[in-house]
Formats: structure tokens, sequence, C-alpha cells
């Protein structure tokens, strides 16, 4: 079945430090791939998308993925953390259709 | 840009009781969602429309929940009669174009069904 994986439920990385959040799916060709954020009680945001070529996307706010066809995962990351990166995180992906297939979410926890 | 506009926000209500949220998406963006998000989990897709016509709704329980998107604008999504379980965040998006295009979300509307 087509899926979409976040494996950690919950991080927690110091201010400043290098952060990566991971995302798997699964389906029988590339999928497009998104990552998305969302702050409390605010609507998700979209931070960066993958459809093809280069496999390393920029996207919003210091955030880049790596999207790795022999490992299926689309991972983010970012160098060094801010406070106001606490949120929730969303990976997504088209699986050959019109709909967005959402992970279950990372929540992010900065501490100072 | 003015993003997706929903309303309300917040809305409290009994069991067996209905409710109806709004949304106004991104002008000129034809294609328009509703998810539903449950505490901890990612957003669900309800239904989906292209203009005012219905792409996919496999995952609306028709039941109780059913949308409608006049003159391909304006969207409303009712709920008749709630269950507790209904209790969730319902999140409206639209689209320009095709997907290579994300999706822009609205803030939400929070339902508590007690």
């Amino acid at each position: 079945a087509q899926s979409v994986t976040q494996p950690d439920i919950h991080i927690t990385v110091s201010e400043g430090a290098s952060l990566e959040l991971r995302c798997n799916y699964s389906y029988g060709a590339t999928p497009y791939l998104f990552w998305y954020v969302q702050s409390p009680g605010q609507g998700l945001q979209l931070l960066l998308k993958y459809f093809s070529g280069d496999t390393l996307v920029q996207g919003i706010k210091g955030f880049e993925a790596e999207f790795k066809r022999s490992q299926s995962s689309f991972n983010l990351r970012k160098p060094s953390v801010h406070w106001s990166d606490a949120a929730e995180y969303f990976c997504a992906a088209y699986f050959g259709n019109e709909k967005l297939t959402f992970g279950t979410g990372t929540r992010l926890t900065i501490i100072p | 840009e003015a993003g997706v506009a929903q309303s309300p926000r917040y809305k409290i209500i009994e069991k067996r009781q209905s409710v109806a949220f709004w949304c106004n998406p991104i002008s000129g963006h034809a294609t328009l969602y509703w998810y539903q998000q449950i505490l901890g989990q990612g957003p669900k897709l309800l239904i989906q429309f292209q203009n005012n016509g219905v792409v996919d709704d496999s995952q609306l329980p028709k039941d109780r929940f059913s949308a409608e998107r006049l003159k391909g604008v304006d969207s409303t999504l009712k709920i008749q009669p709630a269950k507790l379980e209904d209790s969730a965040v319902y999140l409206c998006a639209s689209r320009l174009g095709d997907r290579l295009h994300g999706y822009t979300f609205g803030s939400g509307t929070r339902l508590t069904v007690v």
C-alpha cells in the first residue's frame, strides 16, 4: 500500500544544533514529495518539494531535504535550529493521483 | 495574495448536533480540499473538488458528512449528526493548477464534540 512514514513522533534538539527529520515512503515509483510545517493553532505551511532532478532541494527558513531513491527516503535537515523552529513537521506525497497523503508528523521541541 | 480563509476558528457542540464549516480559497484556485486532522495524526483527506465538481470523496463518511462548493468558489463542510470521534481540526486547502503546485492551507477549524 502507498504510505508515508515518519518514524520519530517527537524530537528534542538544542538551539543551534543541527536537525534531521526522517521520512520514508512506500510506492512502486518516485512520488512527488513535500515537507510542511505546522505551528500551534496554525495551518500547514509548505517548506519544500521534490518532483525530479537534483536530489537535494532547498526550501524556506533555511531547510533542505535530500531524496534518496535507494532508501525510499526524503529527510529534512537544518544545520542550526532556532527556537522559532519548534513546531510539528509533516512529510507528504502524491502517489500518482491528486491526493496528498501525509505522514503522522514529528513534533520538534527546541531547548535553550 | 490573500490566503485560504476558514471560519469559525473554534466550535464546541454536543454530540448529535449539527455543525458547518466554511472555506474561501485563494482566488483562482480551482482545486479545493477538506482534510480532517485528529490530534496526534496527520491530515486525512475527506473530499476534493475541482471547480464545483467532486473529484474524490471516497473517505468522506457520507452518512453524516456532506460538502458542497457552489459556483466553484466557497465551500461548506457539514456534519450532521456529530459524534465524539469527529473532534478534530478541519483544514481547507486550495491549489492553483496541477500537482506541481503545493497546497495552501487555511488555519483550520477546531471542532470539539462533547
